[in-house]
């Protein structure tokens, strides 16, 4: 089974602190996408990365950067975090082939509180 | 653009109710379409998906066919048991273009299923 792992389930931080969020996934995949979740917000996209070091905006990424050093690992950044950031965060990933077909597969989140 | 609109929540039905969750969409092409299901607690999983016009999705019981005419993709159940209790997700991935794999998705609908 296809395994993405969050590196915490809970998170609190204070306003202004620089946080890290981290993501593993074990089957290789070339895509790995962030997200926040927020009610009656649905998900919206962050960043996501379609191979190591490369990134590209989704629609929301003010405030937050990314990093790709290795295929497995994708790491969201939140260079001062505020109050507004306060959301649950999801991470997935998935093949990129031309097919269209492929699903992404997601972590369980992390609940982050900034205060 | 690509975008989703799904019915509204909260649903709320009893048990061995049949269930319809609205979802159309708005893309250039031929996207492959999908459903995805969270539970409480946890990420998200693929519930079934659809590749091409007429394509009926299956799984768990839940049925959605992929309709370009009217450009939607309902969600179905016939019998609905409280462990389906959560919040679906329909979503488009489109790979026209430079969208490289990213999935749209609607705002979501929490279904809660009474014994």
């Amino acid at each position: 089974d296809v395994k993405v792992t969050q590196s915490s389930r809970y998170l609190v931080k204070r306003t202004g602190e620089k946080v890290f969020l981290e993501c593993v996934q074990d089957m290789d995949h070339e895509n790995m996408f962030w997200y926040r979740q927020d009610p009656g917000l649905g998900l919206r996209l962050i960043y996501f990365s379609y191979d190591v070091k490369m990134k590209e905006k989704g629609d929301i990424p003010e405030g937050y950067s990314v990093s790709r050093e290795k295929k497995e690992r994708f790491s969201l950044i939140l260079e001062s975090a505020s109050t507004n950031q306060t959301s649950m965060y999801l991470c997935a990933s998935s093949f990129w082939v031309g097919t269209g077909a492929q699903p992404q597969h997601f972590g369980d989140g992390t609940r982050l509180s900034i205060l | 653009g690509n975008s989703v609109t799904q019915m509204e929540g909260p649903v709320t039905l009893s048990e061995e109710a049949f269930l319809t969750i609205n979802c159309t969409y708005t893309a250039t092409g031929y996207p492959s379409l999908f459903w995805y299901v969270q539970y409480p607690g946890e990420g998200l999983q693929l519930l079934l998906k659809a590749t091409k016009a007429d394509d009926k999705g299956s799984n768990k019981g839940f049925e959605a066919t992929y309709r370009k005419e009217t450009t939607s993709f309902h969600l179905e159940k016939g019998s609905v048991q409280v462990s389906d209790s959560a919040v679906y997700f329909c979503a488009l991935r489109n790979d026209r273009g430079s969208t490289l794999g990213r999935l749209y998705f609607g705002r979501g609908t929490q279904l809660t299923v009474w014994p």
